[in-house]
């Protein structure tokens, strides 16, 4: 078990600038989950994927955010146009969902997250 | 007000004492989930209960449904145990977990 894996660790990027996250989940686990989180707060969520469908967005998830995961494997997060709100920790977490639970009783696997800083 | 509510936002122990770290919730749930953050962001996933109590080592939790309440308690706690601790609670979306704003728990040698 390698563990949930993201990539970068860190980016510092300007304003204006686009930029793209990778999350690699454990490699049996369906579902996909991308969280925010500031200074101080607890992680929000952002979308989450079942294999390759995304099924479900958060309204924190504006237009400039874009979220795959193209083979049901790993999954990119791209934030076009940064801004200095955007500035966060950004968390991947996987899980194994079966059709008797949903999803419900599958403990959550999370990564070390990407730390963005937009200056 | 925060569907995820914890007590206390800080706490300080010596090492040895008994910690007890609070989370109460304002919606409907299928679960509960106790995460353990460390600085640099790593998040561990410790419990995910849905009712009564599990015990892993010296970590126990409880869960009170009726009362939308939920514990998370140390026993003979060590400085090792500093983190952040973390109640989220996954409500009608498959999805969507709700998070407190955390705990910092800080033990003391």
């Amino acid at each position: 078990d390698t563990g949930v894996s993201q990539n970068p660790r860190h980016k510092i990027t300007k304003r204006g600038q686009n930029v793209t996250f990778r999350c690699d989940p454990i490699s049996e686990h369906n579902r996909l989950y991308w969280y925010r989180q500031t200074l101080g707060q607890g992680p929000e969520f952002l979308t989450y994927f079942q294999n390759e469908a995304q099924l479900e967005k958060s309204r924190l998830l504006s237009d400039r955010f874009s979220a795959e995961r193209p083979k049901g494997s790993f999954s990119t997060l791209e934030i076009q146009r940064t801004e200095q709100g955007d500035s966060a920790m950004y968390l991947c977490a996987s899980s194994l969902a079966t059709r008797w639970d949903r999803g419900y009783n599958s403990p959550l696997h999370f990564g070390n997250g990407t730390r963005l800083t937009v200056t | 007000k925060n569907e995820v509510e914890q007590s206390p936002q800080n706490l300080t122990a010596q090492e040895g004492e008994f910690i007890t770290i609070n989370c109460s919730y304002s919606v409907g749930i299928s679960a509960l989930h106790w995460l353990q953050q460390h600085p640099g962001g790593g998040i561990v996933s410790l419990f995910m209960l849905s009712s009564g109590k599990k015990k892993h080592g010296r970590l126990i939790a409880t869960i009170n449904i009726q009362e939308k309440h939920s514990s998370l308690h140390i026993t003979a706690s060590h400085p090792r145990d500093s983190a952040v601790y973390i109640c989220a609670v996954r409500g009608g979306s498959q999805g969507n977990l709700i998070f407190g704003k955390g705990t910092k728990l800080s033990v003391k040698p």
